[in-house]
């Protein structure tokens, strides 16, 4: 399974709201679908799991949903410190473990 | 609280070994699913392997016969030993924990590979 995620780049203001895609080759498991947050210079964060359940700690402003090939992640009223490489993964049987190549939310 | 400390990155040449740990601390690693994700510079994020708290142990077609994970109870560490090391191998290795297998909770900072001759 290939995940592509569009847009490449997303540059909105803050307190805007940010839509970032993640498509599946084939239809996957919505329990199975994942959203990672990489600040500059930090490791991955998990966001969301299960295609919609935000994980410990993440605020309500991060949603995720969809279901069969396309899923959605959205950042609802932008703050600044949500400068990130957004990423989703998939856990799947071949590879195990697929990522998307990324969109970079840059904040003007 | 939960800490993965990743250490063992470094230069080392084609054809190399060489061996990455992860320590954790706040949890036991037996009882979650272990993985490795690597990050070539500027890139995105790609799985290695992964020890699952069943012990069974799986890796990605990229290094499959080349890297082997695996996984200290006494000392709580993870591992993840490197053979024929290639050009391609060159990125910051992340260790993660997952108590569900289809995703990770927890990631540590980091350890650079840098495979050059």
């Amino acid at each position: 399974i290939v995940l592509t995620q569009s847009p490449g780049t997303l540059s909105l203001s803050p307190g805007e709201r940010a839509t970032l895609s993640c498509r599946a080759s084939q239809s996957v498991s919505n329990s199975y679908l994942a959203w990672y947050q990489q600040k500059p210079g930090q490791a991955p964060r998990l966001l969301i799991y299960g295609a919609s359940s935000r994980a410990t700690g993440i605020p309500d402003r991060f949603s995720g949903s969809g279901s069969g090939t396309d899923f959605t992640l959205t950042i609802s009223r932008l703050e600044p410190e949500d400068l990130a490489v957004y990423y989703c993964q998939h856990y799947g049987r071949s590879p195990l473990y697929t990522f998307g190549q990324g969109t970079k939310l840059e904040i003007k | 609280e939960v800490q993965l400390v990743e250490s063992g990155g470094g230069l080392i040449q084609p054809g190399g070994s060489l061996r990455l740990s992860c320590a954790a601390s706040g949890f036991t690693v037996s009882r979650y699913h272990m993985t490795w994700v690597r990050q070539a510079p500027g890139k995105g994020l790609e799985w290695v392997s992964i020890f699952y708290s069943g012990g069974s142990t799986y890796s990605a077609d990229s290094v499959k016969g080349r890297f082997i994970i695996s996984r200290d109870n006494s000392t709580n560490t993870l591992y993840l030993h490197m053979n024929s090391l290639r050009a391609e191998d060159t990125a910051l290795y992340y260790c993660a924990r997952g108590l569900r297998s289809d995703y990770f909770d927890s990631w540590g900072q980091g350890t650079l590979v840098t495979v050059s001759s």
